[in-house]
């Protein structure tokens, strides 16, 4: 019973632009929380995607990018690879829980 | 190279205990918070635990307050979870992490199952 909701799954063709979204509350992303993301390939561990917010660590390629507004936050991928293909994460800080909290996931299809 | 190499994991009956153990190298681990995470079988990420570098501070998730206990020994670079009074949906992929730098490790399979 994940605090911070996300859409099932997300498809594109390669080449295209998607966005992910992910909706939180008034204890998490609306009380100004970072949003970190994470794309987790199958049989393997979740990677660090988007770091507050809008970050990326190194190495990360410029095609995936982070916004936050209000209470929600999106990761955009542009220019879809099937490399992407992948389940992707949000995760936050939750004040009424005290502690982190993930989102419910995205997977990712490359048509 | 930063590492997170857990073990520990297992096949336990329910009502039993595991002990859980992470890793450390690679980054200065006695000054970072460390958490677990943990994956049931074809279902998302769900914090667990976290601990603060000096190991002062813990939290927990409702589902394992009470049953749970997050320790450290920042001379060995190691992270613990004691895992007690296991039930059927502990049953997942436990993942030491540096939530902070963004540091996972492999994770651990704990199977909680008669």
């Amino acid at each position: 019973q994940s605090v911070l909701t996300q859409p099932p799954s997300v498809s594109g063709a390669p080449g295209q632009r998607i966005t992910l979204s992910c909706t939180g509350g008034s204890s998490n992303i609306g009380a100004g929380y970072d949003v970190h993301w994470y794309q987790q390939l199958p049989g393997t561990a979740p990677k660090l995607l988007i770091f507050g917010n809008r970050n990326r660590p190194s190495g990360v390629p410029d095609r995936f990018s982070g916004s936050k507004s209000g209470a929600s936050a999106s990761l955009a991928i542009s220019g879809l690879q099937a490399e992407d293909e992948a389940d992707y994460y949000c995760q936050s800080y939750d004040s009424s829980l005290s502690g982190y909290v993930f989102g419910t996931g995205t997977k990712v299809t490359v048509l | 190279e930063v590492q997170l190499v857990e073990s520990g994991g297992g096949l336990v009956q329910p009502g039993g205990s595991l002990r859980l153990s992470c890793a450390a190298s690679g980054f200065s681990f006695s000054i970072y918070w460390m958490h677990w995470v943990r994956q049931a079988p074809g279902k998302g990420l769900v914090w667990v635990s976290r601990i603060k570098s000096d190991g002062s501070s813990t939290n927990y998730a409702d589902s394992v307050q009470g049953r749970f206990t997050i320790s450290r020994d920042n001379a060995k670079n190691t992270l613990y979870l004691q895992m007690n009074s296991l039930r059927a949906e502990d049953t997942a992929i436990y993942y030491c992490a540096n939530l902070l730098q963004g540091y996972w490790g492999q994770g651990t399979l704990v199977t909680v199952s008669s």
